[in-house]
């Protein structure tokens, strides 16, 4: 089954930019979605189709996709930003649908 | 604005079978495909599977044998039942709608992301 790798976490002080990593075989070939999770709430969709915002998502949330990595990047990043952010795709092969593994940003 | 509510029981014993069932107001539930997502405490997301609104399914294999999802669109709701629980099946139980995309250029389908998502319930299987 199609794998995807995030590191477990990721450090960045108020006003940086903080890049989270999701790698997968030739994953820019897929279409690569983030969630972004607080403690004890749902996961919020935060970008689509590699790099879509949805209403209301700040412009500060973009994403990329190329080769094996795709990257959310949060620029000037806000307390408010410390949160567990999740990829997700579509495995074409088997028509099921993964998530990676997670990656807890800190805010300094 | 379109938002999902789960409901059911929060303690299910092992070997029985866990039954949740997801509201949806705001919208109709006629199109999208409807979603279960569940989460382990500390863990992380495992999509269970979808239902579209006619009826077609599809799910997880490694839950597959045990997961049916139905869908109710004369009130709104969709279903989760999950048999043979066991421990390991402790978890929060999300219901999301997803949103199918294709490539602009060449028609193809490009899978579903999940927006938005219902606040979750807590289930435990323990005896």
């Amino acid at each position: 089954s199609y794998v995807l790798t995030q590191p477990p976490s990721v450090s960045v002080a108020p006003g940086q930019t903080a890049r989270i990593t999701c790698g997968g075989n030739n994953i820019g070939s897929k279409s690569v979605h983030w969630y972004q999770q607080k403690p004890g709430q749902a996961p919020v969709l935060v970008v689509y189709d590699d790099s879509d915002r949805p209403s209301g998502i700040p412009e500060r949330f973009s994403g990329s996709n190329s080769g094996n990595t795709a990257t959310l990047t949060i620029s000037r990043v806000e307390a408010g930003d410390e949160a567990d952010y999740y990829c997700q795709v579509w495995d074409s092969s088997s028509d099921h649908y993964v998530f990676g593994t997670g990656t807890k940003v800190t805010v300094l | 604005q379109v938002q999902l509510q789960e409901s059911g029981p929060g303690l299910v014993k092992p070997s029985e079978t866990l039954s949740l069932t997801c509201t949806v107001s705001g919208g109709s539930i006629s199109s999208y495909y409807w979603s279960w997502i569940r989460q382990p405490p500390g863990k992380g997301l495992e999509w269970i599977g979808y239902i579209y609104y006619s009826g077609s399914t599809n799910y997880n294999p490694s839950l597959k044998s045990r997961v049916t999802i139905s869908v109710d669109t004369s009130k709104n709701q969709f279903s989760l039942k999950l048999s043979s629980v066991t421990a390991a099946d402790t978890a929060v139980y999300y219901c999301a709608r997803g949103h199918s995309h294709y490539d602009i250029l060449t028609g193809y389908y490009k899978g579903i992301w999940f927006d938005p998502w219902g606040q979750g319930t807590l289930v435990t299987v323990s005896s």
